[in-house]
């Protein structure tokens, strides 16, 4: 009965490389979601991808982030260019549906990205 | 203004104690209502999920929304070592919205 599973667990990259972030839902699970952790801050919405649909984005920065959720395969947040101030935990849920209580959202354990 | 305010603490509790932890927020139009417990350096685990105004209890746990005054209460009795983490709230409005919105959260130390 595994759970959302997230890799890698933890990532280094130097400033102007490109950070990729892999999210498998829950078995049963068709929806993911993207939020970021920053030090002493709280957990902030990115994005809310259904399978080959980005369904809420508005979390998201403008430039330099990207993600996708394929038919196949799992969840990829992705970064590019990537500069110190996207030092953070990223953290992927999924969920079975969007409404109602269907709609708990369960976390992974996150992707620690440090940029040096 | 933040959407949701908790105070960050840290509360520091005797073992057994009843403990308290509250978020007020100011979006009349949040409906669902979380609490997740978030240990250091994991990810965060849900603990209760309540929709609207209500009590919900789940053991030890007891969630509480007053949609009224717009503030969201969990109450831990019979408190533990293992309790010791961070609290987060959290809330959504209804409809096909992903988006969950936290509270900072408040770290809980509770002592033997």
């Amino acid at each position: 009965n595994a759970g959302v599973m997230q890799n890698p667990r933890h990532l280094v990259r130097r400033r102007g490389q490109e950070a990729r972030l892999r999210c498998s839902p829950m078995k049963g699970h068709s929806h993911v979601y993207w939020y970021r952790q920053l030090p002493e801050e709280g957990l902030k919405f990115m994005v809310y991808l259904q399978k080959e649909n980005i369904i809420d984005e508005s979390g998201m920065p403008k430039e330099r982030f990207s993600a996708e959720f394929p038919k196949e395969g799992p969840s990829i947040l992705r970064i590019q260019q990537v500069v110190r101030g996207d030092s953070a935990a990223y953290f992927c849920a999924s969920s079975p549906a969007s409404g109602g209580l269907a709609y708990e959202q369960y976390f992974g354990p996150g992707t620690r990205l440090t940029v040096t | 203004q933040k959407e949701v305010e908790q105070d960050p603490g840290p509360l520091s509790v005797p073992e057994g104690a009843i403990v308290s932890l509250n978020c007020t927020y100011s979006n009349s139009a949040f409906q669902y209502f979380m609490w997740y417990r978030q240990y250091s350096r994991k990810g965060p685990e849900l603990l209760m999920y309540t929709y609207s105004s209500g009590n919900k209890e789940d053991g030890r746990f007891t969630a509480q929304v007053d949609k009224s005054s717009k503030y969201i209460s969990l109450f831990i009795r019979d408190s533990q070592p293992s309790d010791s983490a961070t609290y987060l709230c959290a809330m959504r409005a209804s409809g096909n919205t992903g988006k969950l919105i936290f509270g900072q959260g408040t770290t809980l130390q509770v002592k033997p």
